[in-house]
């Protein structure tokens, strides 16, 4: 089955810096990729997602990148803002069916 | 328009009782699904179901069941409880049947085992 990798599990950076995350994935049948914002006492929400034909997508200050050769996808929010800090989630899914598989999350810390 | 709705939002049970949680989808989805997230970790797949029809099942024992009603709505059904299930489960609807589309998650109902 599809295994999701991601680092780093903590992130800390100043406001008004920039954060990246990393994921990579094992099954090369996944072709969709979303990433989920989940806020204490929340479930996860959708923020971005790429499709494994697009290599990058862009909506304001958050970014996604995807390397279908090494199987590996990021994403970049630049300019933090406080009200970035939560945990987000990497996933991958395939096949027929909506199993997606999340990663272990980065709880990211916006200093003000 | 109201989000996905689960219930209970919290229950503590002890080992070997028997659990059942509850889940509304978004008006207009058809696709049900349910994930298990232990603290600290992502997400599970359980099940997922469309059409009132099982489309998927992840890596879980048969102690875990769920259904979906012709409201689309759906239940969770946890048997022989463990500790090892004191998790927050999560449901999530979808409008299609795919696999590449935006899961709308609920607020999960918090189970606690004793």
């Amino acid at each position: 089955g599809e295994n999701v990798e991601q680092h780093p599990s903590t992130l800390s950076v100043q406001e008004g810096d920039s954060a990246v995350i990393k994921c990579t994935y094992s099954d090369s049948a996944s072709n969709y990729f979303p990433w989920y914002k989940q806020e204490l006492g929340k479930g996860p929400q959708l923020i971005i997602d790429i499709r494994s034909n697009v290599g990058e997508k862009k909506d304001q200050r958050i970014a996604v990148t995807l390397n279908k050769t090494a199987k590996h996808f990021s994403l970049h929010i630049t300019e933090t803002q406080p009200e970035d800090s939560a945990v987000y989630f990497c996933a991958a899914s395939g096949g027929g069916y909506q199993k997606v598989t999340f990663g272990t999350g980065t709880k990211l810390q916006v200093i003000p | 328009d109201a989000g996905v709705t689960q219930s209970p939002t919290h229950l503590i049970k002890t080992r070997g009782q028997q659990v059942t949680l509850r889940c509304s989808p978004i008006s207009g989805h058809k696709s049900v699904s349910w994930y298990q997230q232990v603290l600290g970790q992502g997400p599970q797949f359980i099940f997922q179901y469309y059409e009132k029809e099982e489309r998927g099942r992840g890596n879980f024992p048969d102690r875990f069941s769920a259904r979906q009603f012709p409201n689309y709505s759906s239940e969770l059904n946890v048997n022989a409880l463990l500790l090892g299930d004191s998790a927050l489960y999560l449901c999530a609807s979808m409008r299609g049947s795919g696999n590449t589309g935006e899961l709308f998650f609920g607020e999960g109902s918090r189970l606690t085992v004793l």
